[in-house]
């Protein structure tokens, strides 16, 4: 069955470095892709969405291009800040979503 | 501005006890979802419904029961508790017909079975 992939935290940077989060997808067919920002105490809420391959989604200075060849949806982030800390998941669907177990990022100052 | 409310945010329960967790929206959203989030694990869908009086299973149904009587409403049972199933729940929603649409979700209720 489909299943999403993220690479394990926690991920610690220093205020202004680059983010990368790794996400990999195993789907049939060419699903939506998704992620999800949760910071402290809060439901999810959505961070950016792409719905085709090369589509690439972005908001608020975080990007993700949608790679067909090799599966993945990595977030990225040239210039991270201490608010941007919380927890990113990846997923991917057609309605019903799945979730990658999640990425714990910190940032300190 | 409510969205999507959970009720209650705490909750301890004995193992064999019986509990619903409380769901509702006001955006006039057919899709809603229950989900659990556990460390390591994600979040894993429990039971969904794309209407009034339409659910079905998601990953994770074994110990949960749901209804949908009306949009707004979906309450989620668990008929006798088991350690188990302590988790962090979220329930959440979106408009139906569209598959890439944003989910909704609430602050979640905390649950912990003794």
């Amino acid at each position: 069955g489909d299943s999403v992939t993220q690479m394990e935290g926690p991920v610690t940077l220093s205020e202004e470095a680059f983010l990368t989060i790794n996400c990999t997808y195993t789907a049939t067919g060419y699903p939506s892709l998704f992620w999800y920002v949760q910071y402290p105490g809060e439901g999810l809420q959505l961070l950016l969405k792409a719905t085709k391959a090369d589509d690439k989604g972005s908001n608020k200075g975080f990007e993700a291009t949608y790679r067909k060849e090799t599966t993945s949806f990595h977030l990225e982030k040239g210039s991270v800040q201490v608010s941007d800390s919380a927890v990113y998941f990846c997923a991917l669907g057609r309605g019903k979503l799945i979730f990658g177990q999640g990425t714990t990022l910190q940032v300190k100052p | 501005n409510a969205g999507v409310t959970q009720t209650p945010k705490f909750q301890v329960l004995k193992t064999g006890q019986s509990m619903t967790l409380q769901c509702a929206q006001d955006m006039n959203h057919e899709y809603m979802s229950w989900y659990r989030q556990d460390p390591g694990m994600g979040l894993r869908l429990i039971h969904y419904s794309v209407g009034a009086g339409i659910t079905d299973q998601g990953e994770v149904p074994n110990g949960y029961n749901v209804s949908r009587s009306t949009t707004e409403d979906f309450p989620l049972r668990l008929l006798s508790a088991a350690p188990s199933q302590t988790s962090v729940y979220f329930c959440a929603s979106r408009r139906t017909g569209e598959n890439t649409g944003e989910l909704f979700f609430g602050e979640g209720s905390r649950l912990t079975v003794l």
